[in-house]
């Protein structure tokens, strides 16, 4: 069974570009929550999207954005990129909005190095 | 708001020691617990979850966590750890109804030697 695939897996980007990273769930899975770990510290959440609604957003500047297409695959989006957006960003899925009721699955993550 | 703290950053321990990781959390409601487990070169995974009922809750591969509520802690225990359990370990929390936010405590790199 595939698991939760992330696109790209590395990139390098410059300051003040744009990246759209892109994540497709586990089949059957409707939730995708986004998630930026820098180096050294635990993942922080960045967006939760349930069928295709964004249902949480943590604290992060709008220059981070997020989508989820109807086949439930998502993107996340940085704009004018800074140094400190250097991270590994995760995607997970989960079948259901809660984690009440089941668990997250991640992605091996897409690590963004921005010069 | 919520937070996370886990008081070990690096541990080392010999194949058959016993292992606990401390995980202590804030948050002003009901919680539910996790601890995510990321082996080298591989993506994070669920070790184990607490959501109500008995706060002793066992996961895959031996591990085990107590709820303490009284503490607001979550604790990782195993008995005997094995090479295999070299990772890093997470403990993370949400609020009952918290969606999937969770909130990530920083890691503890745990290093098995032979």
């Amino acid at each position: 069974d595939a698991g939760v695939t992330q696109s790209p897996t590395h990139l390098i980007k410059t300051r003040g570009q744009h990246v759209t990273l892109r994540c497709s769930p586990i089949s059957g899975h409707k939730s995708v929550s986004w998630y930026q770990q820098v180096l050294g510290q635990g993942p922080q959440f960045i967006f939760q999207y349930y069928e295709k609604e964004e249902r949480g957003r943590g604290n992060f500047p709008d220059r981070f954005s997020a989508r989820q297409f109807p086949n439930y695959s998502s993107e996340l989006n940085v704009n004018a990129l800074l140094l400190g957006d250097s991270a590994l960003y995760l995607c997970a899925s989960s079948l259901v909005g809660t984690t009440n009721t089941g668990e997250l699955f991640f992605g091996e993550g897409s690590r963004l190095t921005v010069l | 708001a919520q937070s996370v703290s886990q008081h070990n950053h690096h541990v080392i321990l010999s194949e058959a020691a016993s292992l606990e990781l401390g995980c202590n959390y804030s948050y002003g409601g009901t919680v539910n617990l996790f601890w995510y487990v990321q082996y080298p070169g591989q993506h994070l995974q669920l070790l184990l979850k607490y959501f109500s009922g008995d706060p002793l809750v066992k996961g895959i591969k031996g591990f085990e966590a107590e709820f303490i509520k009284s503490k607001f802690s979550f604790n990782l225990r195993k008995p005997s750890v094995q090479w295999s359990d070299t990772a890093e370990y997470f403990c993370a929390v949400n609020g009952k109804g918290g969606g999937n936010k969770l909130t990530f405590g920083t890691g503890t790199q745990l290093k098995v030697e032979l």
